[in-house]
């Protein structure tokens, strides 16, 4: 069974760091794509990254870009999203997902929620 | 990149059948076949439900369909049941500086 599961989420102050993980199992992790997606409290989804199998491409939202950093260890399974001056508008739940068909995402974790706030 | 444009809320009957349109640019939509659809229940994960406009993902309901017409893409419920109550958000690959792009989402009420 495939599974995501999201970790790092809390509380963070306006300008702080926070470095969210997503284990995954069931399947070979390598050969896919993976994706961070966000969703603002009553609001909609919103990409925000997605990195190659091997790690040699990595694209971001334009608003987080230089700040958010996305990396996979192949060896552990593990997905990860290292965000560094954070922002209110920052605050959201973050999804990590496969990207195991063409042009979509067929398997979700079930968030860890950002909150940044002084 | 701007996102997708969806209606804010569709509503019909059980056993009607509703679409939602997603519509967006020669960039997006327009410009790949790259079009999924993704259910959301209210403090729930994404589900896909839909991929490559047409194509369903093993165990998701054949009352939900899809289609594109130059730079709008639907997708349509038929046989509305009370489950299908949700939020609905549309997703396509993008030639910009970002590779995907979301759609406003669309909430679904069964009356």
């Amino acid at each position: 069974e495939v599974q995501l599961v999201e970790s790092g989420g809390g509380l963070v102050q306006p300008g702080g760091s926070r470095r969210l993980s997503c284990a995954a199992s069931g399947f070979p992790f390598s050969p896919y794509w993976m994706i961070w997606v966000r969703q603002a409290p009553g609001k909609g989804l919103e990409w925000v990254a997605n990195i190659k199998g091997d790690g040699s491409e990595k694209w971001y939202l334009d608003s987080v870009e230089g700040r958010f950093t996305i990396s996979r260890d192949n060896a552990k399974n593990s997905l990860f999203l290292q965000m560094s001056s954070l922002r209110a508008e920052d605050t959201a739940m973050y999804y990590c997902a496969r990207d195991g068909v063409p042009g979509a995402s067929d398997y979700w974790g079930q968030g860890t929620l950002v909150t940044v706030s002084s | 990149q701007s996102a997708l444009t969806q209606p804010a809320s569709v509503s019909g009957s059980p056993g009607q059948s509703i679409t939602i349109s997603c519509t967006g640019t020669s960039s997006d939509i327009g410009a790949y076949n790259y079009v999924s659809w993704y259910q959301q229940h209210p403090g729930k994960a994404p589900k896909l439900i839909l991929y490559e406009v047409t194509n369903r993902p093993s165990g998701v309901s054949d009352r939900f369909s899809g289609s594109k017409s130059g730079n709008t893409a639907s997708l349509t419920i038929s046989g509305l049941q009370a489950e299908d109550e949700s939020d609905y958000y549309c997703r396509s690959h993008t030639s910009s500086s970002t590779p995907y792009v979301f759609g406003t989402g669309t909430k679904v009420t069964v009356l």
